[in-house]
């Protein structure tokens, strides 16, 4: 099942800078998008979200842009600070039912 | 911050025998979840349950499995003969109510070890 895809594994920024990173969605039906942040050993923590009428939603230094024609998501992180430094995964839901979600992508920011 | 708390934190059991884990979800959230990540997998969707019955379940929660809200505060998920291929780590994940588009909140997890 392959509905929510992260394709980058891994992404290295240094503190200061933008980070973007992607996510990519198969499911026309899905209906809303969210973001979650997980360190080793806690479980995710919900970021931000996006309705699918929108496509821009931000929450101070978090934006996440939702490209419905290409079925694509992306969310930036501006400016980065080490703290940042998390699993990120992209979910995504029909009709307020479950999440599924992407495989994560590994974020570093660099001091 | 009102949050999801799990436990145990881990369980190591033998296979075949029976395992309970346990949730707390937030206080006035009526939606509840149960997820698995087995290691280096997806996060994957077991059981939603809502007004005391499963709403949805996937295909990974076959008849070894089953979900309880025991009392007004404790959510559990029961898998009756564990199987090796069921060492994971299993969040609870909890939602208010009446309210469509909302996250679901997360807890901790607890780490399944079957021996």
């Amino acid at each position: 099942d392959q509905q929510v895809k992260q394709n980058s594994p891994s992404l290295s920024v240094q503190e200061g800078r933008i980070s973007i990173l992607n996510c990519d969605y198969t499911n026309s039906m899905f209906d809303y998008f969210l973001w979650y942040k997980k360190y080793p050993a806690e479980g995710p923590t919900f970021l931000i979200s996006i309705s699918s009428i929108k496509d821009k939603n931000e929450d101070g230094r978090f934006t996440v842009f939702l490209n419905k024609s290409a079925k694509h998501l992306s969310l930036h992180i501006v400016p980065s600070q080490p703290g940042d430094s998390a699993v990120y995964f992209c979910a995504a839901i029909v009709s307020a039912r479950q999440l599924t979600f992407g495989s994560g992508t590994q974020l570093t920011v660099l001091p | 911050e009102p949050e999801v708390t799990q436990t145990p934190s881990h369980q190591v059991t033998q296979m075949g025998q029976e395992v309970i884990l346990r949730c707390v979800p937030i206080s006035n959230h009526l939606y509840f979840y149960w997820y698995r990540q087995i290691l280096g997998q997806k996060v994957e969707f077991l059981v939603s349950f809502y007004n005391n019955e499963i709403s949805e379940k996937s295909e990974i929660f076959d008849d070894q499995f089953s979900v309880e809200r025991p009392d007004g505060s404790n959510f559990t998920l029961k898998i009756r003969s564990t199987k090796l291929e069921d060492s994971a780590m299993y969040f609870c994940a909890s939602k208010g109510r009446g309210q469509e588009n909302q996250p679901q909140h997360f807890g901790d997890g607890t780490r399944l070890s079957i021996l």
